[in-house]
């Protein structure tokens, strides 16, 4: 059974910050995905940012960027020049590849970003 | 453009009762998806339907039933309600056609208390 751990429960920094959010995860599976969902006090999941597990590259997107370690399957999101904005619960998740559609979701990680 | 519908946003049921939940998806989604996140976790897929029909399932017991329309929105049932299903419950939705997380859209939600 594939698992998702974050471990940390909650950070602060302050705003124009960089800031790094850790994951790791288990499988046994070589063809996946993983994500970074944010979800601000509105709850709607926004999806931040993914990688493929066959891409080497770390994907970028903006401010957003990820440190994807295969081997050690970690999956850390990098958050530059941080955002009042960026305030929200941070969840790290994987999906299989052209298997299933389920989404296994980490416990997440509260972000605050101070002013 | 309508993104994920879900109503009621807040609901307070007493143990023992049944809800209904319901979701009207993205338009030109076809598919269903319904996660449950309880406080302080992550969402934990429950089930998910397309053509009318349950496709995948999640670790939840037989209380938990669904049903899909043919104007693809859905409805997530569960009967002999227990405190522990106190939760936020999200629907996504996404086209079967294109079976990637990018064409994910989560709705805010529907905060279930059961008292």
């Amino acid at each position: 059974a594939q698992t998702v751990t974050q471990s940390q429960p909650e950070m602060s920094v302050q705003e124009a910050e960089t800031v790094t959010l850790s994951c790791t995860y288990d499988t046994s599976e070589s063809n996946y995905y993983l994500f970074w969902y944010k979800q601000p006090p509105s709850r709607q999941m926004i999806l931040v940012i993914r990688q493929e597990a066959y891409k080497q590259q770390n994907a970028t997107e903006n401010r957003f960027s990820v440190n994807f370690q295969k081997a050690a399957k970690s999956f850390s999101l990098k958050i530059s020049d941080s955002q009042l904005g960026d305030t929200a619960m941070y969840f790290c998740a994987f999906m299989m590849l052209n298997r299933d559609d389920k989404i296994i979701f980490g416990k997440g990680t509260r972000l605050h970003i101070l002013p | 453009d309508a993104g994920v519908t879900q109503s009621p946003t807040h609901l307070i049921k007493t143990r023992g009762q049944q809800v209904t939940l319901r979701c009207s998806p993205k338009s030109g989604h076809d598919t269903v998806s319904w996660y449950q996140q309880a406080l302080g976790q992550g969402p934990q897929f429950i089930f998910q339907y397309y053509e009318e029909e349950e496709r995948q399932r999640g670790n939840f017991p037989d209380r938990f039933s669904g049903h899909q329309f043919p104007n693809y929105s859905s409805e997530l049932n569960v009967n002999a309600l227990l405190l522990g299903d106190s939760a936020l419950y999200l629907c996504a939705s996404s086209s079967w056609g294109d079976r990637s997380v990018l064409g994910y859209t989560f709705g805010s939600g529907t905060r279930l208390t059961v008292v």
